[in-house]
């Protein structure tokens, strides 16, 4: 079992609707979640992060948790076409070493269509 | 505030020969941190420095890289000498002190091993 799954995609959603990134984790211990935005060929922008079961809104993005149920997903609101990205889902799962280092998803490719 | 930057953008190689990457955290990071992409894989954690001293180099691949933070400014990730499958992006990110907090990734370094 990967210890960070998403979808890959690609998730196609018309303009001005909500798009929904899921993604889910092994470690039940793991408490800092992650969602990172990485346009193509640059690197991955933090757009929000979550620690606490429920959700976290920003603007038009809304991170939700539930550590039960093991999954974090990230809503956008409204997407617009400049939304049209790679989503990265990142957790720190603790390992035994250092509980910094975050472990990457492969990421689910969004295209908003106009 | 000036983001993290890495220097070079990209590096071109031949397979036996070495190459030295470098990461500027962002200014009053204490964490820095090193991943690596591989195509069609995830973004992969290498190590993570806390000020000068490695808190956890658990994912370097092998005794051919070598990574340092002298004076716990700058980072320099060394690959000698270099094989095909060290081909890959090479991002560099840091953190402020807080453990669990996001992490600000660089625009990273391409490397191709020819």
């Amino acid at each position: 079992q990967k210890e960070v799954e998403q979808n890959s995609g690609p998730l196609s959603v018309p303009e001005g609707a909500i798009a929904s990134l899921n993604c889910t984790y092994s470690d039940r211990g793991s408490q800092s979640f992650f969602w990172y935005r990485q346009y193509s060929g640059k690197s991955p922008e933090l757009i929000m992060s979550i620690y606490s079961n429920g959700d976290k809104e920003d603007g038009r993005f809304t991170a939700q948790l539930n550590k039960a149920s093991q999954y974090v997903s990230l809503l956008i609101r409204d997407s617009q076409p400049s939304d049209s990205a790679t989503y990265l889902c990142a957790v720190n799962i603790n390992s035994g070493g250092s509980n910094y280092k975050l472990t990457f998803g492969k990421g689910t490719l969004l295209t908003v269509n106009p | 505030e000036a983001g993290v930057t890495q220097f070079p953008s990209h590096s071109v190689i031949e397979k036996g020969q070495t190459v030295t990457l470098r990461c500027d955290p962002i200014s009053g990071h204490d964490n820095l941190y090193w991943y690596r992409r591989v195509m069609g894989k995830e973004i992969k954690f290498l190590l993570h420095f806390v000020k000068e001293s490695k808190q956890d180099e658990s994912g370097m691949p092998n005794n051919r890289f070598l990574a340092e933070r002298t004076g716990g400014t700058y980072s320099t990730l060394k690959v000698q000498p270099a094989e095909l499958e060290d081909s890959g992006v090479y991002f560099c990110a840091s953190s402020p002190r807080t453990s669990g907090s996001g992490q600000y990734f660089g625009p990273g370094t391409r490397l191709t091993v020819t």
